[in-house]
């Protein structure tokens, strides 16, 4: 079965240094992942997401990050941090069944940005 | 283009009562899917409608039923709500549904309480 496992729950960064959230998962196959942000009262948007085409993903308001085969990590990293990305940002696996697809979430991390 | 849209935003029921969340998308999207956010477990898939006219279960069905009305339309009914119910619901739509890759686009979510 496939699974993602975000390391911890809440991630206090000051304004300006690096963001870095962390990732990892479990699967039989190659996975596919994504990181998706959900703002304060808000449904999710994604991020970005691993199609296997580059290793290295960038997304949306300078986030990207980079698919370890190795360490079966997707960690979303972005060099400076901004007031506005305080939000839960949650990592996911496409996860076949039947003839479709399904995401399969981590529990979240939420960003907390320090002026 | 309002993307997906989810109604009630804010619902408060007592335990036993029945009620229908509503979901509709402009997308032309053939999947549509339920899930449940409950704090540090991420999101669950509730049910799923992988394309007009089909439905399935998803990780939580139990207490739930689902109706996908129409290409654009998919509702989820709660027949005898219990407090284990009391969640923020989101609904979801993708383009095909049948590709490992596919984004899923999010409503704004509804936040239910059942006392």
């Amino acid at each position: 079965a496939q699974s993602v496992t975000q390391l911890g729950s809440h991630v206090s960064v000051s304004e300006g240094a690096l963001v870095l959230l962390r990732c990892n998962y479990s699967s039989s196959v190659p996975p596919y992942l994504f990181w998706y942000v959900q703002y304060p009262n808000q449904g999710l948007q994604l991020l970005l997401k691993y199609t296997s085409a580059a290793t290295l993903v960038k997304g949306i308001n300078g986030f990207e990050a980079e698919f370890k085969k190795s360490e079966t990590s997707f960690h979303l990293t972005k060099p400076s941090a901004h007031m506005s990305d305080a939000a839960e940002y949650f990592c996911a696996v496409s996860a076949r069944m039947d003839s479709s697809y399904k995401l399969i979430f981590g529990s979240g991390t939420r960003l907390l940005v320090r002026p | 283009n309002a993307g997906v849209t989810q109604t009630p935003k804010f619902q408060v029921l007592k335990t036993g009562q029945s009620m229908t969340l509503q979901c509709a998308q402009d997308m032309n999207h053939n999947s549509m899917y339920w899930y449940r956010q409950d704090p540090g477990m991420g999101l669950r898939l509730i049910y799923y409608s992988a394309s007009e006219g089909t439905t399935d279960k998803g990780e939580v069905p139990n207490g739930y039923n689902v109706s996908r009305l129409n290409k654009r339309e998919f509702s989820l009914r709660l027949e005898s709500a219990a407090p284990s119910q009391t969640s923020v619901y989101f609904c979801a739509s993708s383009e095909a549904g049948d590709q490992p890759t596919d984004t899923q686009y999010f409503g704004p979510g509804t936040r239910l309480t059942v006392l």
